[in-house]
């Protein structure tokens, strides 16, 4: 089957650096993005990784291994506004249309 | 203007009723989604149109019934639900159709059924 597991929950400071693991099973591969939704807010696009590395946006960053079927969030410099959850997401299931991970429920503290 | 608008913002229906999501975007996109999120859950794909045609129903009940009047308006109507369809009901774009496409999201429906 299709899935994308992500850890439940991650805590972290203010100022600090956290990161968001990915795992995935698809059966075929085209990118793993990642969003970002508030509580009672949309989804919205952070990033994007079609080959393997590491892609930065600012604050942001996100790496894949195909290899290992395994990417990651970086968020550096933890506001509190970053917390939210934290979503993967690739192309799988019958249609190969985008499907979401798990979700991460990031908390920052001061 | 980079944004896609859903109307109403929250809804309370009853089990007979029957209403409709609206959802809007001016982007040019040519693909428009349905996602359904439960509480605490991943968005769950429901239904994808592409150049206005529908192309995907992931096997969706058919008290749902989606509708593209245009590229630039999707509609989702509503008859005969369940409480257990109370979620939040997501509309998407996309500038493509392929796999994989940067989605952008509207802010929901918070829909309960009583």
């Amino acid at each position: 089957g299709q899935s994308l597991e992500q850890p439940s929950e991650v805590t972290a400071v203010e100022g600090a650096i956290v990161q968001i693991n990915c795992t995935y099973q698809t059966s075929g591969f085209y990118g793993l993005s990642w969003y970002q939704q508030h509580d009672g807010g949309a989804p919205t696009f952070l990033s994007y990784n079609g080959l393997d590395g590491l892609e930065e946006t600012g604050r942001f960053s996100s790496f894949l291994s195909r290899s290992d079927s395994y990417g990651y969030l970086l968020l550096q410099e933890l506001q509190m506004k970053d917390s939210a959850s934290y979503f993967c997401a690739a192309p799988g299931g019958a249609t190969n249309k985008l499907i979401f991970g798990t979700g991460t429920l990031l908390a920052v503290q001061p | 203007d980079t944004e896609v608008t859903q109307t109403p913002k929250h809804l309370v229906m009853g089990m007979t009723n029957k209403k409709s999501l609206k959802c809007e975007q001016h982007m040019g996109h040519r693909a428009m989604y349905w996602y359904k999120q439960k509480a605490k859950k991943p968005p769950e794909l429901m239904f994808v149109y592409s150049y206005e045609k529908l192309s995907i129903n992931e096997s969706v009940p058919s008290r749902f019934s989606p509708e593209c009047p245009n590229s630039s308006l999707l509609n989702l109507h509503l008859h005969a639900l369940q409480p257990e369809d109370s979620a939040l009901y997501l509309c998407a774009s996309s500038q493509g159709t392929g796999n994989g496409e940067k989605l952008f999201f509207g802010s929901g429906t918070q829909l309960s059924v009583l």
